[in-house]
């Protein structure tokens, strides 16, 4: 299995400063054929399910603001929030689709400092 | 846009079966993949399987021997069975439509407790 590493478990920042997300691949998600990265990465909220953010590591989901933003290649990814919001307090997941089984990361919560 | 429901019960004796069962409405389950993930309490996410409307399935190793993920096209609904539960699987149940095997659209979850 592929094995997502998240860090950090948790951090905390002020609003309209940088979060910065990181994630890291036991091995490499990047298919070479295609160049994409099969990575993902999720939102969620207290009480609600997981939102899509990114995907190919870098593509942003249609009405997702663009102070989201992923980033990396091969093994190690970030997650960047630009400008935190107060809606933006959550927990953030990264996920691979290069094989199965499907793995996700731990989670990292972010939350206002 | 394509909306998804999960029902079933929500309390489910040890060593019994899980039985759940999603809805799609707004679409028709006849064109992607579909998925079953689940979050045990104040955890992380756990992949389940993948189910494709033909039938044709792959499940997480970790469960296989337990699992069953079918489609009913007829309802627009695709299921879970999840064999000998024990409290380890007490979690939220999602289901997702899947995309290139990431996850654009889940439903709201359901929670499902193994207690006698």
């Amino acid at each position: 299995d592929i094995v997502m590493t998240q860090s950090p478990d948790s951090l905390a920042v002020s609003l309209g400063e940088r979060a910065t997300i990181n994630c890291k691949s036991s091995q490499s998600v990047l298919y070479s054929p295609n160049n994409k990265n099969y990575l993902a990465w999720y939102q969620q909220k207290p009480g609600q399910p997981p939102k899509l953010l990114i995907y190919w590591a870098s593509a942003r989901e249609s009405g997702v603001p663009d102070r989201f933003i992923g980033s990396g290649s091969g093994t190690d990814f970030t997650l960047t929030i630009s400008s935190l919001q107060a809606e933006d307090v959550a927990i953030y997941y990264c996920q691979q689709y290069f094989d199965t089984p499907i793995t996700f990361g731990g989670g990292t919560k972010v939350e206002i400092k | 846009q394509v909306q998804l429901q999960e029902s079933g019960p929500g309390l489910v004796k040890p060593s019994e079966t899980l039985s759940l069962t999603c809805s799609v409405s707004g679409g028709s389950i006849d064109t992607y993949y579909w998925s079953w993930i689940r979050q045990p309490p104040g955890k992380g996410l756990e992949w389940i399987g993948f189910i494709y409307y033909s039938g044709s399935t792959n499940y997480n190793p970790s469960l296989k021997s337990r699992v069953t993920i079918s489609v009913d096209t007829s309802k627009n609904q695709f299921s879970l069975e999840l064999r000998s539960v024990t409290a380890a699987d007490t979690a939220i149940y999602y289901c997702a439509r899947v995309y290139t095997e990431y996850f654009p659209q889940w439903g709201q979850g359901t929670p499902v407790t193994v207690s006698s």
